[in-house]
């Protein structure tokens, strides 16, 4: 059974560019939650996706926009990108209902130079 | 808001020793408590959850109990090994509804042959 999975593993882009991360859900699950780990740090809350809406969302701002589609699966988009930005993605998946236990998959490394 | 505050590191102990890694919360209501492991490279793998006050995790030789009086969960091992060399990190989630995790700083732990 395939855990969590995440893409690409690394990536590298300039300021001001834009950036696309893919997660696909462990089998069986149905909600989708986005991290991002500064180097050094405890992984912030993005947002959370479920049913194909946003379902909660943390302090960031409108740059980092997502999407989930009827497999479950789901993208983080992030916009006009900024040093600030180089981080660890995680994504992670929990099962039907309320109270799930979140597991995280293996991340993508973002590096904006 | 919610909270999470954990020993700082690094924490440097030989094989066979006892380990204790400290965490306190911040919550309103009755938030559910989790420890993560994240080794180098990789993402955060789950080690222990404990839901209602009282209640005791545990996982691989490690524990943790949800103390509500004085709002801690620390992680207790008796005998490290040097395969738990990891970043230990602490988590909430908030009440029914509230579904992110707040996540401590994180605590690197490195265990010496």
């Amino acid at each position: 059974d395939a855990g969590v999975t995440q893409s690409p593993t690394h990536l590298i882009k300039t300021r001001g560019q834009q950036v696309t991360l893919r997660c696909s859900p462990k089998s069986g699950h149905d909600t989708v939650s986005w991290y991002q780990q500064a180097l050094g740090q405890g992984p912030q809350f993005i947002f959370q996706y479920y049913e194909e809406e946003e379902r909660q969302r943390g302090n960031f701002p409108d740059r980092f926009s997502g999407h989930q589609f009827p497999n479950y699966s789901s993208e983080l988009n992030v916009n006009a990108l900024l040093l600030g930005d180089s981080a660890l993605y995680l994504c992670a998946s929990s099962a039907p209902g309320l109270g799930e236990t979140q597991y995280f998959g293996p991340g993508t490394r973002l590096l904006v130079l | 808001g919610n909270s999470v505050t954990q020993m700082e590191g690094p924490v440097t102990l030989s094989e066979e020793a006892f380990l204790t890694i400290n965490c306190t919360y911040t919550a309103t209501g009755y938030p559910s408590l989790f420890w993560y492991v994240q080794y180098p490279g990789e993402g955060l793998q789950l080690l222990l959850k404990a839901t209602k006050a009282d209640d005791k995790g545990s996982n691989k030789g490690f524990e943790a109990t949800y103390r509500k009086e004085t709002t801690s969960f620390h992680l207790e091992k008796g005998s490290v090994q040097v395969s738990d060399s990891a970043v230990y990190f602490c988590a909430l989630r908030g009440n029914f509804g509230n579904e992110k995790l707040t996540f401590g700083t994180g605590t690197r732990l490195t265990i010496i042959p």
